[in-house]
């Protein structure tokens, strides 16, 4: 079945930097979400894409799905600490199965 | 919105005893619901999900098995825990049609030693 990939598990950056992730797929995807799990928390989501070249905005997040739909992208404008925490990209299935990639832990320092 | 109460929070439970966690769902009917693991520092496995009332569908062999008695009601069960069982576990819920977010319960932590 379809899945999605995200390397690298693991990014640091000093505050105020831009951050950019990405979520791959070898398959067409037809849908991409992105969510955002808190230190000790749970997922919590973020934002659906679903057509070609789709780009959305929530403050400083900007997402994109590829024109191919074989990859998204999530950016993030002078990270702040409020920014820590781990970022996945979810596939729903037309079978209705929701799988996730591995996700990525961002850490931010002030 | 949906509310999905999970418990315990926080569990330890000895090597070979059963399990048994609880999802129950607030604000919505007929939900897709899903479990999953989280090991420490780790994915979201998907271990199952449900479209309906007594309808399972499994992703990973192991020692866990799921029920739902209920619309609003899924329940991870095992026999016999394995250290290997430990995690975070998490209840997710979608709406079909209504809504495309999966809302997730707060998890249960579980240590099997």
């Amino acid at each position: 079945g379809q899945q999605v990939m995200q390397i690298p598990q693991y990014q640091h950056v000093q505050e105020g930097e831009d951050f950019t992730t990405y979520c791959n797929s070898s398959t067409t995807l037809s849908n991409i979400q992105w969510y955002k799990q808190r230190p000790g928390g749970h997922p919590v989501f973020l934002i659906q894409l679903v057509k070609s070249g789709e780009v959305k905005k929530q403050k400083r997040l900007t997402f994109q799905f590829g024109e191919a739909k074989k990859n998204s992208s999530l950016h993030i404008t002078a990270t702040q600490t409020t920014d820590v925490g781990t970022y996945f990209c979810g596939l729903r299935g037309a079978n209705s199965k929701l799988t996730f990639g591995k996700g990525i832990t961002l850490s931010v320092r002030p | 919105s949906q509310t999905i109460h999970q418990w315990p929070a926080t569990l330890v439970q000895p090597v070979g005893s059963p399990l048994s966690l609880e999802c129950t769902v607030e604000g919505t009917s007929n939900p897709n619901l899903y479990w999953y693991r989280q090991a420490a520092g780790r994915g979201l496995q998907l271990l199952f999900y449900s479209v309906g009332i007594g309808q399972i569908s499994s992703e990973v062999p192991q020692n866990l098995s799921a029920s739902r008695p209920q619309d609003r009601q899924f329940i991870l069960s095992s026999k016999k825990l394995l250290l290997s069982d430990s995690g975070f576990y998490l209840c997710a819920s979608i709406t079909p049609g209504r809504n495309t977010e999966a809302f997730f319960g707060q998890g249960t932590r579980l240590t099997v030693v």
